[in-house]
């Protein structure tokens, strides 16, 4: 049972456009939403997080928007370069931070 | 990455073996956490540790211990390895007191292959 559904698995995105992927959870007792940046061969890097008492966050070109009634938050990255070419997971976290749930990750390739 | 270290980077081992994953920090926190990579699920908890002797199951428990016998250290087990027990297992570690609320710092990973 995955407690964070993401979507899309892949994405192609042209450089200079905008990527867009969505994660969505059941869990109201989730109280912070990372958002995690994976290259090939390292760990996961935090990118940006979020909590929910807030409806969006932006830094730099990487921006959340949180939907608490829909417990739904995306992540949107704008001018999108190959350099952002990598794996991005959503997460969300519980039990007083003990409890870090991935999404099933998002595969981003930005086409020159 | 934040002073975490894991070895092996690679391995290859047989079914049936015993195979331990060691993490180190050199950061002296609290919090460590073994998690596997698989293709379509994303990370899964396997066990963390909220202190020396102290540890808790997670989602993927199941086939693997773990132990932490001093702070910088956390081991993973895989008592007998199977073939579904080939992943890639990364460690990390928690930052409390962190601006951004909880700072999850993961390594490089180790990459584990059961024929």
């Amino acid at each position: 049972q995955q407690q964070v559904k993401q979507s899309p698995q892949s994405l192609i995105v042209q450089k200079g456009g905008i990527s867009i992927i969505n994660c969505a959870y059941e869990n109201t007792a989730f109280d912070y939403f990372p958002w995690y940046q994976q290259f090939p061969g390292k760990g996961p890097a935090l990118l940006i997080a979020i909590r929910p008492d807030v409806s969006e966050k932006k830094e730099g070109r990487f921006t959340i928007s949180f939907n608490k009634s829909a417990k739904q938050f995306s992540l949107h990255i704008m001018d999108s370069q190959p350099g952002d070419s990598a794996t991005y997971f959503c997460a969300a976290v519980t039990g007083g931070g003990n409890k870090l749930t991935f999404g099933t990750g998002t595969q981003l390739k930005v086409e020159l | 990455d934040a002073g975490i270290t894991q070895s092996p980077r690679h391995k290859v081992t047989e079914t049936g073996t015993p195979v331990t994953l060691r993490c180190h920090q050199t950061e002296n926190h609290r919090y460590m956490y073994w998690y596997r990579q698989d293709p379509g699920h994303g990370l899964r908890l396997i066990h963390y540790s909220y202190g020396v002797k102290d540890t808790d199951k997670g989602e993927v428990s199941d086939g693997y211990s773990v132990s932490r016998s001093k702070t910088e250290d956390f081991l993973l087990t895989l008592e007998s390895a199977t073939s579904s027990q080939t992943s890639v297992y990364f460690c990390a570690i928690r930052r409390t007191g962190d601006s951004l609320g909880y700072g999850y710092t993961f390594g490089s990973g180790t990459r584990l292959t059961v024929v």
